[in-house]
């Protein structure tokens, strides 16, 4: 089924350690996205690549990286794990456009103990 | 000052009977874009309804309609005829601008339960 595809679903990480969350996405979209979301804080945009080739930092940035490695593929790196990046992580995509909404990956639940 | 706000953490409704999910929006740009998102409690994101902002008429989509009121910037979403299904976590969210490379800002969304 055509959507976008993140991995792993679940993941506990000790504080330090690192990781990467990986997104790919078959629509042929040329913007992809990464959230997390918080209890009763909503969705809030940590990173987003406009088009192939660009990265822009969200409203909640530090402690993360990406990479847009092609079209389909946008990853979100943790260098150094903390508690506070415990959360759920979502990526998602969508054509260039005001008018168009976002199609969501399943998310990510990240726990660090 | 928040871009979507969502002012009811928490709402309930007897199955078949109709209900508002308000939201209010800050902007400066002319043109936007609103947007409903429902999230079960399985987790994902599910997209429902849009409504542009030149648009004249409000959106609908099957029992979803969006209650557009530009000059007081609230675009509700109205769900009829409630089913247990409706049971979820409800969010707004907004893209502004006429550049593409805009995102979408969320509110902190609404809890919806539905009883039989």
């Amino acid at each position: 089924n055509a959507g976008v595809t993140q991995t792993p679903k679940f993941q506990v990480l000790k504080t330090g350690q690192s990781m990467t969350l990986q997104c790919a996405q078959d629509m042929n979209h040329n913007s992809m996205y990464w959230y997390r979301q918080d209890p009763g804080m909503g969705l809030r945009l940590i990173y987003y690549s406009a088009s192939e080739g660009t990265t822009d930092k969200g409203e909640v940035p530090n402690g993360y990286n990406v990479s847009r490695l092609n079209k389909r593929e946008f990853s979100l790196r943790l260098e150094s794990a903390a508690p506070s990046q415990t959360s759920v992580y979502f990526c998602a995509s969508s054509p260039l456009g005001q008018g168009y909404g976002y199609t969501f990956g399943s998310g990510t639940r990240l726990t660090v103990v | 000052a928040q871009k979507i706000t969502q002012t009811q953490p928490g709402m309930f409704v007897q199955e078949k009977e109709a209900v508002t999910l308000d939201c209010t929006y800050d902007t400066s740009d002319q043109s936007y874009g609103l947007f409903w998102y429902k999230q079960p409690s399985s987790g994902e994101m599910i997209f429902l309804i849009y409504q542009g902002s030149y648009d004249e008429q409000n959106a609908t989509e099957g029992r979803y309609s969006l209650n557009f009121q530009k000059a007081r910037k609230s675009a509700n979403l109205v769900i009829s005829a409630s089913q247990l299904g409706d049971s979820a976590m409800y969010f707004c969210a907004m893209r502004e601008g006429y550049s593409g490379y805009s995102t979408l800002t969320f509110g902190k969304g609404t809890m919806l339960l539905v009883s039989p």
